[in-house]
């Protein structure tokens, strides 16, 4: 079966600007997770959702947001871009209500460059 | 304040060398995760568990709850086991998830 897919895989933009990122789950899968990595800050939770609900949510600024949609297809949103959001985010997607608790599949990651 | 707390940070082996990584966290916890990542940045879950041990293939994943502590061990280790390996939490609280900050494996053959 289709792993997890995430588009795009690379991106370059500019301060200011605002990026969205898209995660489609295993099928059958009904949360998806998001994750940012970066090279200081390693691994970081960022929010997960399931059945269109936001579930659990790290330390992140309001300018980080996202959403689920009835297919349990995931967005994620940075507006107000700055260069300390230059990372890789990774999302993940499992069956059961909390990521934590259950097996994860993650996606390639979309390569995020702010310049 | 780190909640899970990884040793070593890089470790060297030859090929063949029995591996072990340590996890050390502070919360009490729902299920702790190791993970694996390859250069490139595609991430792969390895194990999940809450107590006891786990086992697959060359892979061995144990537990104490009591000493809030897990190790990952790998037997008869190989070049393709070169990666990056996370160990990753879920309190009990279960709004969160804490990771730590990886052990960067190279196995020269």
């Amino acid at each position: 079966k289709a792993g997890v897919t995430q588009t795009p895989r690379y991106l370059i933009k500019t301060r200011g600007q605002q990026v969205t990122l898209s995660c489609s789950p295993i099928s059958g899968h009904r949360s998806v997770s998001w994750y940012q990595q970066t090279p200081g800050q390693g691994l970081q939770f960022l929010f997960e959702y399931f059945s269109e609900t936001q579930r659990n949510k790290g330390n992140f600024p309001g300018r980080f947001s996202g959403r689920q949609f009835s297919n349990s297809r995931s967005e994620m949103n940075v507006s107000t871009l700055e260069l300390g959001d230059s990372a890789l985010y990774l999302c993940a997607s499992s069956y059961g209500q909390t990521a934590g608790a259950n097996v994860l599949t993650f996606g390639a990651g979309s390569r995020l460059t702010v310049l | 304040k780190n909640e899970v707390e990884q040793s070593p940070q890089n470790l060297t082996a030859q090929e063949g060398e029995f591996i072990t990584i340590n996890c050390s966290y502070s919360v009490g916890i729902s299920a702790l995760h190791w993970l694996q990542q390859h250069p490139g940045g595609g991430i792969v879950s390895l194990f999940m568990l809450s107590s006891g041990k786990k086992k697959h293939g060359r892979l061995i994943a144990t537990i104490n709850i009591q000493e809030k502590h897990s190790s990952l061990h790998i037997t008869a280790s190989h070049p393709r086991d070169s990666a990056v390996y996370i160990c990753a939490l879920t309190p009990y609280t279960g709004n969160q998830f804490y990771f730590g900050t990886g052990t960067s494996l190279t196995v020269i053959p």
